[in-house]
C-alpha cells in the first residue's frame, strides 16, 4: 500500500479564517513533506519533516504552519491568507528525508480557494 | 545548484502514437531519476524510477533508461491511448537534497 491521504479535498476560506489541511500515511514512513502547485506549474517544496521534526522551511510566510504530531500525521494550518494562496496543496511522504533512492509518494492534494 | 530540463509542451498525439518526451539533468554526484505523471484534477503519482546508470524504469507500457554519458531520462512509450493524457514530470533527487522538478510536459491523445 503506498497510500498518502489528504483531507480535505476542496477548501474556499476568506482572509479571516483559520483552517487546516490533513494528510495521513500508514506506510511508516518517517519523512513528510508539504508542496504547493499553482495552475501549469511543479510543485514548490514547503516544508520537510523528518522523525516528526521540521527540517526544512523553504522561507513560507508564518500565515502556514506545519504541524507533525505523529509519524502518521502531518496537518498544515492556515491563518490570514491571501488569493494569491490558492492553490493545489499536496502532501507527500518517503521512507527517510535523506538518501537519494527514496521515493515520494504524493497525496491526491486539497484545492484551496482564498476569498 | 540541481535541474531539470524538460521538453515544453503541450504534445499532442493520436491514439497508439509513439511518445517521447525529452529529460535533461544537471546534478553533482550521482541522482535518482524519476518520472511523475498528474492526471486532471489528481495528485502526482509514480510512474517510474531509475537509482544508477544504465538502469531503465518501466511501468505501464512506458519506459525511459538513465544515461549518465548524456545526462538524460527520456520518457518513451510505443502506442498511447487516450487514457495517458497527463502532465507528466521528471524529476531528480541527489543526496540529501529535496526533489528537484522539471517544469512538466503536458501530453493530449485524441481518438
Amino acid at each position: 500500500d503506498t497510500e498518502v491521504t489528504q483531507t480535505p479535498k476542496h477548501l474556499v476560506m476568506g482572509m479571516t479564517n483559520k483552517k487546516s489541511l490533513k494528510c495521513e500515511q500508514h506506510m511508516g514512513h518517517r519523512a513528510m513533506y508539504w508542496y504547493k502547485q499553482k495552475a501549469k506549474k511543479p510543485p514548490e517544496l514547503m516544508f520537510v519533516y523528518s522523525y516528526e521534526k521540521l527540517s526544512i522551511n523553504e522561507s513560507v510566510p508564518s500565515r502556514f504552519s506545519p504541524e507533525c504530531p505523529n509519524s502518521s500525521l502531518l496537518n498544515l494550518h492556515l491563518h490570514a491568507l491571501q488569493p494569491e494562496d490558492s492553490a493545489l496543496y499536496l502532501c507527500a511522504s518517503s521512507r527517510l528525508a535523506g538518501g537519494s533512492t527514496d521515493t515520494q509518494y504524493f497525496g491526491p492534494g486539497t484545492r484551496l480557494t482564498v476569498l | 545548484g540541481d535541474s531539470v530540463t524538460q521538453m515544453e509542451g503541450p504534445v499532442t498525439l493520436s491514439e497508439e502514437a509513439f511518445l517521447t518526451i525529452n529529460c535533461t539533468y544537471t546534478a553533482t554526484g550521482y541522482p535518482s531519476l524519476f518520472w511523475y505523471v498528474q492526471y486532471p484534477g489528481e495528485g502526482l503519482q509514480l510512474l517510474l524510477k531509475a537509482t544508477k546508470a544504465d538502469d531503465k524504469g518501466s511501468n505501464k507500457g512506458f519506459e525511459a533508461t538513465y544515461r549518465k554519458e548524456t545526462t538524460s531520462f527520456h520518457l518513451e512509450k510505443g502506442s498511447v491511448q487516450v487514457s495517458d493524457s497527463a502532465v507528466y514530470f521528471c524529476a531528480l533527487r541527489s543526496g540529501n537534497t529535496p526533489l528537484v522538478f522539471g517544469k512538466g510536459t503536458r501530453l493530449s491523445v485524441i481518438a
